[in-house]
């Protein structure tokens, strides 16, 4: 069955600190992958997604297919990054595609 | 910017009586969609609306729920008898194009409560 898999619920880093935000995602075929991103009191907006291979707000993700993986990183994590982040994958089904979602990880950003 | 709007925020209802939820997607997109996040827990797929029916819907989607497009710009998600489980955010999402291409738009959610 189609899963993505958050192991932190909380992260806490210090600012300037490198980030690695944890997504695994099982899919046997060929995966969309996306990061979600929610700020305190805003809606639930797109990161970024793997097909466009793009650094959004300093922020990349590199699909790993072997280790069906999709994790995000950030050099150096700002204050204003604190936010849940949540990882997706969007498959075929019955004609369109279907979005899932993981648990998702709280990012603390520690001045 | 054109957003997806929910209404209400947050309602609070007895146990066993109906609820409508609503949502006004973006305009010119063509997918529909109802997710929920009970307390603590994860974002969970409901059902998917294209072409003016149902393309997917999860187990949690049973008998009890229903989805309409009355109009043409309404996306709503009617719960006939709501159970205490039913407590949760109800985000509603629309999408002009799906796949990979395809980016969901979140409304704000409704958050729902039930005693």
């Amino acid at each position: 069955a189609q899963r993505v898999t958050q192991p932190e619920k909380l992260l806490s880093v210090f600012k300037g600190a490198p980030v690695e935000l944890k997504c695994n995602y099982s899919y046997s075929g060929s995966p969309e992958l996306f990061w979600y991103v929610q700020y305190s009191r805003q809606r639930l907006q797109l990161l970024l997604r793997h097909i466009s291979r793009e650094s959004i707000k300093g922020f990349t993700a590199d699909l790993n297919k072997g280790e069906t993986s999709f994790h995000l990183k950030k050099p150096f994590a700002q204050e204003e990054d604190s936010a849940m982040y949540y990882c997706a994958l969007s498959f075929p089904t019955s004609g369109t595609y279907k979005y899932i979602f993981g648990t998702g990880t709280r990012l603390k950003v520690l001045a | 910017e054109p957003e997806v709007t929910q209404t209400p925020s947050h309602q609070v209802t007895q146990m066993g009586q109906e609820v409508i939820l609503r949502c006004v997607p973006i305009s010119n997109h063509l997918y529909f969609y109802w997710y929920r996040q009970i307390l603590g827990q994860k974002v969970e797929f409901l059902v998917s609306f294209y072409n003016n029916e149902i393309s997917e819907k999860s187990e949690i989607f049973d008998d009890q729920f229903s989805v309409e497009r009355p109009d043409g710009s309404n996306f709503t998600l009617k719960i006939r008898s709501t159970k205490l489980e039913d407590s949760a955010m109800y985000f509603c999402a629309s999408s002009r194009s799906s796949g990979r291409t395809g980016e969901l738009f979140f409304g704000e959610g409704s958050r729902l409560t039930v005693l």
